[in-house]
């Protein structure tokens, strides 16, 4: 079946130590996501790439970086976690030569920092 | 600025009963507006989006541009109703999310 893979399922890191998450997608959508959700949140966009290029949201900090080698895959650095990054970290595909822009996650990374 | 709200953060409803799950947004433009579903320790996935003024596991939704809203409505609620759900606006590539509304549905 077609889908988004996300690994791993579950990180645990310690302070101040890169972490990297990744996620891999056998849709062959053009456009991938990473969101953040913490507990009892909406999911908060992070970035998107468009094919190549990336997209950053204007609040995104800095700490936070997102590399797509090809279609199928993307990675999600953080280079410094703190303690409030702890959250699940949701990749998402989307196509954007379809009728809409409805997107489909994968399973997410729960994040933990010690 | 676009946004969008979903009043209820906790929806208790008897199996049964009907339910409605409210959706407020703000938009300048023509919206493209979803319902994504998150159930107990599954993804986050698409229930249904307006253009399709579909039904979907018995649900619908109603795209009201004067009052501009999205609610969505179950005439007879199921257990396995019971879930987290997302009202989403899209606009070009990016989704915004609203905090979303916990549905369970009691024996």
């Amino acid at each position: 079946d077609a889908m988004v893979i996300q690994n791993p399922r579950y990180q645990v890191t310690q302070f101040g130590k890169p972490v990297t998450l990744s996620c891999s997608q056998t849709l062959n959508h053009n456009v991938m996501y990473w969101y953040q959700q913490k507990s009892s949140q909406a999911p908060k966009l992070l970035f998107h790439y468009y094919d190549k290029d990336f997209n950053n949201e204007a609040d995104t900090p800095d700490n936070f970086q997102s590399r797509r080698p090809n279609t199928s895959f993307c990675f999600l650095d953080i280079r410094s976690p703190g303690l409030g990054d702890a959250a699940m970290y949701l990749c998402a595909t989307g196509y954007s030569g379809g009728t809409s822009y409805e997107q489909y996650f994968g399973p997410g990374t729960r994040l933990t920092v010690t | 600025a676009q946004r969008v709200t979903q009043p209820e953060k906790l929806l208790s409803v008897f199996k049964g009963a009907p339910v409605e799950l409210k959706c407020n947004y703000s938009y300048s433009g023509s919206p493209e507006l979803f319902w994504y579903v998150q159930y107990s320790r599954q993804r986050l996935q698409l229930l249904l989006r307006h253009i399709s003024r579909e039904s979907i596991k018995g649900f619908t939704a109603d795209l009201n541009k004067g009052e501009t809203s999205f609610h969505l409505k179950k005439p007879f609620a199921q257990e396995e109703d019971s879930a987290m759900y997302y009202c989403a606006l899209g606009g070009g590539f990016k989704t915004i999310f609203g905090a979303g509304t916990r549905l369970f549905v009691k024996a």
